[in-house]
């Protein structure tokens, strides 16, 4: 059963960087990958995009391996204002069918 | 440009009734999307439609769930004789192309509670 996972949660403290994987083995072959932040009560926010290699924008930086069956999102010098759930997308191939689908989610909790 | 539109923000029902949640896209996209979030859960994937158009609807519920997106006016979901399980926040998304080489835009949810 194709399934996207991620670590439950993480802690980090003001000022560090923020490493966070998600593995997606069934990954369809077009499909980019995508990450989303969630704070309580509101709407998944778009963070970045990105198919293969690195991408980086004003806020983070997307690293997707050769094979994508994994990618990390990277947030540089994290703050408070940064804790939230984490959440990756993608389309998997299950069987013939494309799903889509999000991670399990990473709470991120910054600390001071 | 507005962002993706959806209402009520807060929808409260009996058990049996019916809840309708309408979604409108970002101005110039023609794909939505719907997700449930279950509490102290994850995003689920429930259904995609373009307009007039269900493309995949493989994570709705077989019954007391629809959806549709017409030609005009907003995006709904359509949930017949609720129950308590049904309870949780629905999301909307939308993009200008297919989701997956295209950006989804999510609204703000709506949260429906059932008594």
């Amino acid at each position: 059963l194709a399934k996207t996972t991620q670590p439950i949660s993480m802690d980090s403290y003001e000022g560090q960087e923020v490493n966070i994987t998600c593995s997606h083995n069934n990954i369809a072959t077009n499909d980019y990958i995508t990450w989303y932040q969630q704070f309580p009560s509101q709407g998944p926010r778009f963070i970045i995009q990105g198919y293969k290699t690195k991408v980086t924008n004003e806020v983070a930086s997307l690293f997707i391996p050769a094979d994508r069956k994994s990618s990390t999102l990277s947030l540089p010098r994290v703050s408070l204002s940064d804790t939230a759930v984490y959440y990756c997308l993608v389309g998997e191939l299950s069987g013939s069918a494309r799903q889509l689908t999000f991670g399990s989610g990473t709470q991120l909790t910054v600390l001071p | 440009n507005a962002g993706v539109m959806q209402n009520p923000r807060h929808l409260v029902r009996r058990r049996g009734q019916e809840a309708r949640l309408r979604c409108s896209p970002m101005k110039g996209h023609s794909h939505v999307y719907w997700y449930r979030q279950l509490p102290e859960e994850g995003l689920k994937f429930m259904v995609y439609l373009q307009k007039e158009n269900i493309i995949d609807e493989s994570g709705m519920p077989k019954e007391r769930f629809s959806a549709e997106f017409p030609k005009e006016g907003p995006s709904i979901l359509r949930i017949q004789q609720v129950v308590r399980g049904d309870s949780a926040a629905y999301f909307c998304a939308s993009s200008p192309n297919r989701g997956g080489t295209d950006t989804q835009y999510f609204g703000p949810g709506t949260r429906l509670t059932v008594l």
